[in-house]
């Protein structure tokens, strides 16, 4: 069966710091994986997704980058965290088309 | 582009009571309808989804939802909460051809009280 794991549960960083969140997928191949972040009192909102081994698809202008290195594989990164970074972090892969499945996500708090 | 509305960001309702959680879309092309779930400092989880067949669908926990293309709705109903039904509900949707991208509405909070 088909897994997803999302690491680290929380982080707490300083502004300025750099982040590394990791994303991997287990029992499928080849899947779309997706980053998506969750403010506060707000929905979700993409940031990233990937339909393959280094192509990555931006959604929204902002201070992160996504990559893919692996088939099953998705790292969400920063150079330099900004407050405004804080939220929950949420890693998706799909297959053909109905419906994602989700990590744990990571609640991510800049200070 | 597609959109969801979630009208109600919080129902409050007593235990064993009905609710309906409301959602509206928009799009120019036919699409794929979800409800996800997501309890506190947790993922979300996939509670039902209408692809294609009976406009009305139903999940394991009680919970269904009807397709109605003609209002472009699909509301969220369980005839009897219980308290385990608090969290957060996100209505989705996305397009039936090209790759698949979800789009979220901002979430109900449903907060059941006994």
């Amino acid at each position: 069966s088909q897994t997803i794991h999302q690491w680290p549960a929380t982080l707490v960083q300083p502004v300025g710091s750099p982040l590394s969140l990791e994303c991997t997928v287990e029992g499928t191949s080849n899947p779309n994986l997706y980053w998506y972040r969750q403010a506060a009192g707000r929905g979700l909102q993409l940031l990233f997704y990937s339909v393959g081994i280094g192509q990555i698809s931006s959604e929204v202008p902002q201070n992160l980058s996504a990559s893919r290195p692996q088939d099953r594989q998705f790292i969400l990164s920063s150079k330099k965290l900004l407050l405004s970074d804080s939220g929950f972090y949420l890693c998706a892969w799909s297959d053909h088309g109905d419906g994602y499945t989700f990590g744990s996500g990571t609640r991510l708090t800049v200070v | 582009a597609q959109s969801v509305t979630q009208l109600d960001s919080q129902v409050p309702v007593f235990e064993e009571a009905p609710v309906e959680l409301r959602c509206n879309y928009s799009s120019s092309v036919s699409v794929y309808l979800f409800w996800y779930v997501q309890y506190p400092n947790q993922g979300l989880q996939l509670l039902l989804k209408y692809l294609s067949g009976s406009t009305l669908v139903e999940s394991i926990n009680g919970f269904e939802a009807e397709f109605n293309k003609s209002q472009t709705s699909f509301h969220l109903r369980k005839p009897s909460v219980h308290i385990s039904d608090t969290a957060e509900y996100f209505c989705a949707v996305s397009e039936l051809r090209g790759f698949q991208k979800l789009v979220f509405g901002t979430g109900t909070r449903l907060l059941v009280s006994p």
